[in-house]
Order: C-alpha cells, then sequence, then structure tokens
C-alpha cells in the first residue's frame, strides 16, 4: 500500500499568514493526489484535485502543487473559515490512501 | 442541486450486520462512479472501496480491511448506493460516508455526503 506521510500533524496560524502543508507518498503518485477540508461534525469537502486543479466554487487563496512524490497545499492568506483539519488522499493505486491529517488552528 | 444523504447506521452487536444506504438526486446516478469512505471517531479517513459507473460495468473495488465482509452495490433504477456489512467488529465503529466521484484520468472525489454513524458495541 501506499503511505501517505502528511506533515505537519497540527499547526498554529495567524489570520492573514501563508500556510504550507506537505504529504509526502512511499511511491511516485502520479500527480494522483487530492486535498480535502473538515470541520469538526462536517463532512470533508474537496478542495484540490491532480494535485493543483481548484475544485469549482473553493477560493482562489488555496492552491496545490506537487509532483512525484511530494505535494503541498498553501493557503495564501488565512482566514478565520480556513480552521479545520486537512487531509490528502492518493488516489493512483489501490487501495486509496489518506494521510493522516492537519489540523489547523488559529494563533 | 447534487444531494447525498446516508442512513442506516446505529447500534450493532459485534459479528452482527447492517446495511447504510446513500440516496442520491439531482444527478444522473448511472453515470458516476460512487465511493464509500470511513472515519473512526478523532482518526483519520479511510476510504473502504468504490462501484464504477454503468459504462464500466458497475464492478467493484476494495479496500483488503473490509473485502469479503463489505459488499458495494446500486440500485440505479431508484439512485440509491449501498453498503452491506457483515461479521462487525469494534474496530468498524466510524462514521461512514458515501461520495460522488468524478473522472480526470483516475476517479477523484467531488462530492460528499453527510455521514451516518455506526457503533459496534455489545
Amino acid at each position: 500500500d501506499i503511505k501517505m506521510t502528511q506533515s505537519p500533524s497540527s499547526m498554529y496560524a495567524s489570520l492573514g499568514e501563508r500556510v504550507t502543508i506537505t504529504c509526502k507518498a512511499s511511491q511516485d503518485i502520479n500527480s494522483y493526489l487530492s486535498w480535502f477540508q473538515q470541520k469538526p461534525g462536517k463532512s470533508p469537502k474537496t478542495l484540490i484535485y491532480r494535485a493543483n486543479r481548484l475544485v469549482d466554487g473553493v477560493p482562489s487563496r488555496f492552491s496545490g502543487s506537487g509532483s512525484g512524490q511530494d505535494y503541498s497545499l498553501t493557503i495564501s492568506s488565512l482566514e478565520y473559515e480556513d480552521m479545520g483539519i486537512y487531509y490528502c488522499l492518493q488516489y493512483d493505486e489501490f487501495p486509496l490512501t489518506f494521510g493522516a491529517g492537519t489540523k489547523l488552528e488559529l494563533k | 442541486e447534487v444531494k447525498l444523504v446516508e442512513s442506516g447506521g446505529g447500534l450493532v452487536q459485534p459479528g452482527g450486520s447492517l446495511r447504510l444506504s446513500c440516496a442520491t438526486s439531482g444527478f444522473t446516478f448511472t453515470d458516476y462512479y460512487m465511493s464509500w469512505v470511513r472515519q473512526p471517531p478523532g482518526k483519520a479517513l479511510e476510504w473502504l472501496g468504490f462501484i464504477r459507473n454503468k459504462a464500466n460495468g458497475y464492478t467493484t473495488e476494495y479496500s483488503a480491511s473490509v473485502k469479503g465482509r463489505f459488499t458495494i452495490s446500486r440500485d440505479n433504477s431508484q439512485s440509491i448506493l449501498y453498503l452491506q456489512m457483515n461479521t462487525l467488529r469494534a474496530e468498524d465503529s466510524a462514521t461512514y460516508y458515501c461520495a460522488r466521484l468524478h473522472y480526470y484520468g483516475r476517479p477523484w472525489f467531488a462530492y460528499w455526503g453527510q455521514g451516518t454513524l455506526v457503533t459496534v458495541s455489545a
């Protein structure tokens, strides 16, 4: 199975700050990577697919990048509503595997 | 408007069975891959499996952790996705989400339901 190592596991950031979360796959996943945001008690929301393609309706302050084994999600200017847990998912090979999550909190 | 509404969760004893449903609306159900993902309380998401669309013969893929115990199926006449869960264990306790997948090279998760909670306990 492909292991997705997500970092950091948690972080504090200030409003307006630039935030980057990374995911490293245990092998090349050919950019078949998605990012999700989950708020407490809610279902996940898809932000990014194919490493860098923004889902319709997701604010442009979110962006994804990367290739091969290394990927990142960047929030260019943090807003209060961005607090939550972020997960990456590789969907290149079965079984699809998620990262362990990054909890983003307000400093 | 795309809607995915899960139901069927609840308390079940170890060794028991449960069938979850995901009622869908707002789109042509047969055009899409559908998937199930679960999340134990306070833990990360886990992919369980998916079922392909009509064009791909409604075939299925499963995670090894549930293969042989869980079955994904779909009622295309009623636009409902199912997850039949047998021989349930305490570690199957989780919120179960259905999702609609889109295709761009590979199927990716586009829409999610609100989830249904399954608790396996004596």
